[in-house]
């Protein structure tokens, strides 16, 4: 079966660094999607990572290891308004997003 | 650029009644859209995928019966919610694929919270 695992939750600190995990496991690989959703708003896009590396934007970075099933977005000078669950997400060989369960993260002053 | 709007923003009905959400494509041609459902503290589940001029595919376990989608434009999408019931009552989700997009990105919309009586 697909499936994508997150942890379910996290707490770090305001200006701190935290780094979310995602493992997965999908009948093919069409890209990573990494989102951010805010309590009763849909999902935002943060970043898409379809070949092994780290794409860098603004306090915001993912990484991809293909051969390991594994990508992490790592999330720099924290702020209150980042509380919020992040989504990873990946694409399928049917061009489907197979979806993880979110991982909450809060920020704490 | 790249944005999605649904309309209503949320709707409250009488058990047995007939919900339409609207989902549109403003600046850009979806050939494929895509409706979600979320339930608290859960994760996007979908529902059906929605291509221009053909009939949705729908995922397992959903009933298309129940579920109509009509993906009439380029640009709209509509999901009609027929004879709802208290459990339908959820947080419905769209989002849509661009025409010629060189990579696999979707854009949501902000979503429709739907309360059943």
């Amino acid at each position: 079966g697909q499936n994508i695992d997150q942890p379910t939750e996290m707490t770090a600190t305001e200006g701190a660094i935290v780094q979310i995990n995602c493992t997965y496991q999908t009948s093919g690989f069409n890209g990573l999607f990494w989102y951010q959703q805010h309590a009763g708003e849909a999902p935002t896009f943060l970043s898409y990572n379809v070949l092994d590396g780290l794409e860098e934007k603004g306090r915001f970075s993912s990484f991809l290891s293909r051969s390991k099933g594994y990508s992490y977005l790592l999330l720099k000078e924290l702020q209150m308004k980042d509380s919020a669950s992040y989504l990873c997400a990946v694409m399928d060989s049917n061009y489907q997003l197979i979806w993880g369960a979110g991982t909450k993260l809060i920020i704490k002053p | 650029g790249a944005v999605v709007s649904q309309h209503p923003s949320w709707v409250i009905c009488k058990s047995g009644t007939s919900v339409k959400i609207e989902c549109r494509s403003l600046d850009f041609q979806a050939t494929t859209m895509f409706w979600y459902r979320q339930f608290p503290k859960q994760s996007l589940m979908l529902m059906a995928t929605s291509n221009e001029g053909s009939k949705a595919t729908y995922e397992q376990g959903v009933e298309k019966d129940k579920f109509l989608i009509n993906h009439a434009s380029l640009t709209l999408s509509t999901l009609t919610v027929t004879s709802a019931h208290p459990e339908d009552s959820s947080f419905y989700i769209c989002s849509a694929r661009p025409r010629g997009l060189d990579y696999n990105e979707q854009f949501f919309g902000p979503g429709t919270r739907l309360t059943v009586l």
